[in-house]
């Protein structure tokens, strides 16, 4: 099965930087990627499908790049209400498999 | 508007089993893949299983495979999930999710909580 293996396991930041995840797939899965954000409590958000297209609503602070093994999730102004934890998800073939989660948090 | 709503969740002892149940309205149920995903107390999320639209097609990940049964009933829009020879680490939050692959809509989740 191909496993996602993100990175960093969490990160703080402040107000207005611009934040940076990474997600690997242990084979190729074209761009059968999606990210997530999930709040406290909360059930997980879709912000990225086709690791690089914008769920309607998401704000366009957001965006994803990447194919085939390298993924990008990237936060260009990272806003108080971002704090969360962000998930990568293969979607090419069962078993679909998560990453691991990054928790954001400002500084 | 989309609604899938769980239910069926609780507190059941290691080996026991537990039926979970998804109701879903506001969209084509008998068109749309459904999913199970489990998230553990203060863990990440765990694809469990999905279901093709007619029933014909099921996927699981390993650590269910052979407890666990995902069906569904499409004359009553409903999604389930047997549980089946429950162990300590199946104790997670359970949500259903409408589609294959990526998921737009979820429920809010059911805990099931395996403990003597």
């Amino acid at each position: 099965d191909i496993q996602m293996t993100q990175s960093p396991s969490s990160l703080s930041a402040s107000v207005g930087d611009r934040v940076t995840i990474t997600c690997r797939a242990s084979q190729g899965i074209s761009n059968y990627l999606a990210w997530y954000q999930q709040k406290p409590g909360k059930v997980p958000k879709l912000l990225i499908y086709a690791a690089s297209t914008l769920q309607s609503g998401v704000p366009s602070r957001f965006s994803g790049s990447g194919s085939g093994t390298d993924f990008t999730l990237t936060i260009s102004s990272l806003q108080p209400e971002d704090v969360a934890t962000y998930y990568c998800q293969k979607y090419n073939s069962a078993p679909v498999t998560f990453g691991g989660g990054t928790k954001v948090e400002i500084k | 508007e989309v609604q899938l709503v769980e239910s069926g969740g609780g507190l059941v002892q290691p080996g026991g089993s537990l039926r979970l149940s998804c109701a879903a309205s506001g969209f084509t149920f008998t068109s749309s893949w459904m999913t199970w995903v489990r998230q553990a107390p203060g863990k990440g999320l765990e694809w469990v299983a999905n279901i093709k639209q007619d029933g014909n097609e099921k996927y699981y990940v390993d650590s269910v495979k052979g407890r666990f049964t995902i069906s569904r009933d499409n004359a009553k829009n409903s999604l389930y999930l047997q549980m089946n020879s429950l162990r300590a680490e199946d104790t997670a939050v359970y949500f259903c999710a409408r589609g294959n692959g990526f998921n737009i809509y979820w429920g809010q989740g059911t805990l099931v909580t395996v403990s003597s």
